[in-house]
């Protein structure tokens, strides 16, 4: 059982705008920041989002992040085959004094 | 060029010792924290724990404390994963990954680089 909670799939057409949410609580989401990160079949997880809303360099801005109390999202729009990866997301725990991340959202381009 | 290069694949019985490698490059390896992240079969990721090399500070995830040890050598750039007695649980993939910030305060710190991971397997 996953510290954060985000749904396990997620899906859409190439075009549309799909959204991943990631709960929490006031020991993490609610007094950090929020980070995304991409994980590609059989490949290492890559930083998309990190502090709520910034991207990296390379990272399109069809990928975008918000956080409202306790809770985040991200958004990817105009999807593409190649956002069909996993998805997860991760803030610093005071309580716990380590990392949590979400369990992972899987997104399919259909 | 930051690059973590890890060991290659392992495939252990229950019981046995291993010990799995990390080496940094492109970067001043001591000023950097080294975190460590589980990911079992098909499964979420997991932060184990992390170390600063410049002075060993090492630091565990309550779940992962008294499983495993992390350590590090400067003098050749290269963290370590290691366990004492194996168990058919610990098959995963296990990742390294660096924070972005210097420092011994930057523990928190979010991941930005990450080592292509090693897999262990253990079965009897």
């Amino acid at each position: 059982q996953s510290v954060l909670t985000q749904p396990p799939s997620a899906s859409g057409t190439p075009g549309q705008r799909v959204t991943i949410s990631c709960s929490g609580s006031s020991s993490n989401i609610g007094v950090n920041y929020v980070y995304w990160y991409q994980q590609l079949p059989g490949t290492a997880p890559k930083l998309l989002i990190y502090r709520n809303n910034q991207r990296p360099s390379g990272v399109p801005d069809r990928f975008s992040g918000s956080k409202s109390g306790t809770s985040a999202s991200l958004a990817i729009s105009g999807l593409r085959s190649e956002d069909e990866a996993d998805y997860y997301c991760a803030a610093w725990d005071d309580s716990l004094s380590g990392w949590v991340f979400g369990g992972g959202t899987k997104v399919t381009v259909l | 060029e930051v690059q973590l290069v890890q060991s290659g694949a392992e495939v252990k019985k229950p019981g046995e010792s291993l010990k799995i490698s990390c080496k940094g490059s492109g970067y001043s390896f001591t000023t950097y924290w080294i975190g460590w992240v589980r990911q079992m079969p098909g499964k979420g990721l997991e932060w184990m724990g992390i170390i600063y090399p410049g002075d060993s500070d090492t630091r565990y995830s309550p779940s992962f404390q008294g499983q495993v040890t992390i350590s590090a050598d400067k003098s050749i750039s290269t963290a370590y994963l290691q366990w004492g007695s194996l168990k058919a649980s610990d098959t995963a993939m296990y990742y390294c990954a660096r924070t972005y910030c210097s420092g011994g305060s930057c523990y928190s710190g979010y991941y930005q680089h990450w080592g292509q991971g090693t897999l262990v397997t253990v079965s009897s």
